[in-house]
């Protein structure tokens, strides 16, 4: 069964910092490109990053580009997002999710978020 | 950055009813448009890919159809369980972006 666990987040100041994790299990994590996705309470769906298999590419959203780092460290089947100079409007529950059929888009699983809120 | 827009924001139907809910891409997206179903505190599902591609374990009732700038999604029996969010995107370019999402609510 495929499995996506996110942790990290929390309260935060604003200009602070976090990393979140997001752990895989149930499939080849090596094989498939992997995003993080936001959704700000109450609000809609934002793609934030992507980052292919290998981890050599990657891609940012404009609104997190230059504060945000997407990585993976595939001998743990872990994704991570750094997240500097956090400002108000980043709050939100951050999904990670998986490519479909090695795709960096759609994204057939999604974990269960992990809340972050930036405030002080 | 292509916008979606999903139309209507939201919609009350009776359980059986066919419901249809619209998304029109601000350019040319070929068929990478995918729907998803998210219902009140989970994580989004995905329904429908490529336009048209049903995603495995989805219930035949859905479909999608269109190509291009218009796409819709179709509930053919409007179930109970259908009670949810549903969410268009396009896959085609870079930021991936959604639609606002149309709000389907049963009678």
């Amino acid at each position: 069964e495929v499995q996506l666990v996110e942790s990290g987040g929390g309260l935060v100041q604003p200009g602070g910092s976090l990393r979140l994790s997001c752990a895989a299990s149930g499939f080849t994590f090596s094989s498939y490109a992997m995003s993080w996705v936001r959704q700000a309470p109450g609000k809609g769906l934002e793609w934030v990053s992507a980052i292919i298999s290998s981890g050599v590419n990657t891609f940012y959203a404009d609104s997190v580009k230059g504060r945000f780092t997407i990585s993976r460290d595939n001998s743990k089947n872990t994704l991570y997002l750094q997240m500097n100079s956090l400002r108000a409007d980043d709050t939100a529950v951050y999904y990670c999710a998986r490519g479909l059929s090695g795709s960096y888009c759609p994204f057939d699983y999604w974990g269960q978020g992990t809340l972050v809120t930036v405030s002080s | 950055d292509i916008q979606m827009t999903q139309s209507p924001s939201s919609l009350s139907a009776s359980v059986g009813d066919r419901v249809t809910i619209t998304c029109r891409a601000s350019q040319s997206i070929n068929s990478y448009l995918n729907w998803y179903q998210q219902k009140p505190g989970k994580a989004p599902k995905l329904l429908i890919h490529g336009a048209s591609s049903l995603q495995s374990g989805v219930p035949s009732r859905f479909s999608g159809s269109g190509s291009g700038t218009d796409f819709t999604l179709t509930i053919s029996s409007l179930q109970p369980e259908d009670s949810a969010t549903y969410y268009c995107q396009q896959s085609n370019s870079t930021p991936w972006t959604f639609g606002l999402g149309t709000k389907v609510e049963i009678k």
